[in-house]
């Protein structure tokens, strides 16, 4: 258990549904990623935030996909209109800044099916 | 319970020999790689790090070794153990403040 927790561990929707999903960060740990991660692949990387702010969101992130951190401690993935094609692993990583580069904590992920 | 990487790469190891795992990166400005180790139905799972001023770093029966010349990491591990069964994946952190993955190797651990 690394101290990152995420809620739900399993979502099941159908179609169209909107799904949202929380990540919890390790106490003081300022910088939380989103990743997705399909069967057979590593994870790909989606959003962060440092702190509150957004820095950065890659292309695999469509316009129906929010991420919000409001107060900078927990963060929330929002899927709108779900696609088969959502179905995946997704995860949240976190990590305290100290320098250019430093280790990321994962949680257990969110594992989603779209029906 | 759910399998993480249906068609990757599979190394089988009798319990007790050394594994060594292999990953090679695209990026050759990335100054920070990191092994994960992920079980099934769980996140990544950090196992150790490298800096790029480093070629080598050890940690509690794992070695990791990078290779600038040819942009290539591997990831040594002692005396296997069932534990040790999982999916391994390297990752680089360049621009962008992200990591981004290799494609994963399972390590399977016999008897």
């Amino acid at each position: 258990d690394t101290g990152v927790s995420q809620d739900p561990r399993h979502k099941i929707t159908k179609r169209g549904q909107n799904v949202t999903f929380r990540c919890d960060p390790i106490s003081e740990h300022n910088r939380l990623y989103w990743y997705r991660q399909t069967l057979g692949q590593g994870p790909e990387f989606l959003t962060y935030f440092q702190n509150e702010a957004q820095l950065e969101k890659s292309r695999l992130l469509s316009d129906r996909f929010s991420a919000e951190r409001p107060k900078g401690s927990f963060s929330t993935l929002e899927i709108q209109r779900t696609e088969q094609g959502d179905s995946a692993m997704y995860l949240c990583a976190t990590t305290k800044t100290s320098g250019v580069t430093d280790t990321q904590y994962f949680g257990p992920g969110t594992r989603l099916t779209v029906l | 319970g759910e399998s993480v990487g249906l068609h990757l790469p599979t190394l089988s190891v009798q319990e007790g020999d050394n594994s060594i795992i292999n990953c090679a990166y695209s990026n050759s400005a990335s100054d920070y790689f990191i092994w994960y180790k992920q079980e099934s139905g769980k996140g990544p799972q950090f196992i150790i790090d490298i800096r790029s001023n480093m070629d080598k770093r050890q940690g509690q029966r794992v070695t990791v070794l990078l290779n600038k010349t040819v942009k290539h990491l591997s990831l040594q591990i002692a005396a296997t153990q069932p534990g040790d069964s999982a999916v391994y994946f390297c990752a680089e952190f360049g621009a962008g403040n992200k990591l981004t993955f290799g494609g994963g190797t399972r390590v399977l651990v016999k008897p």
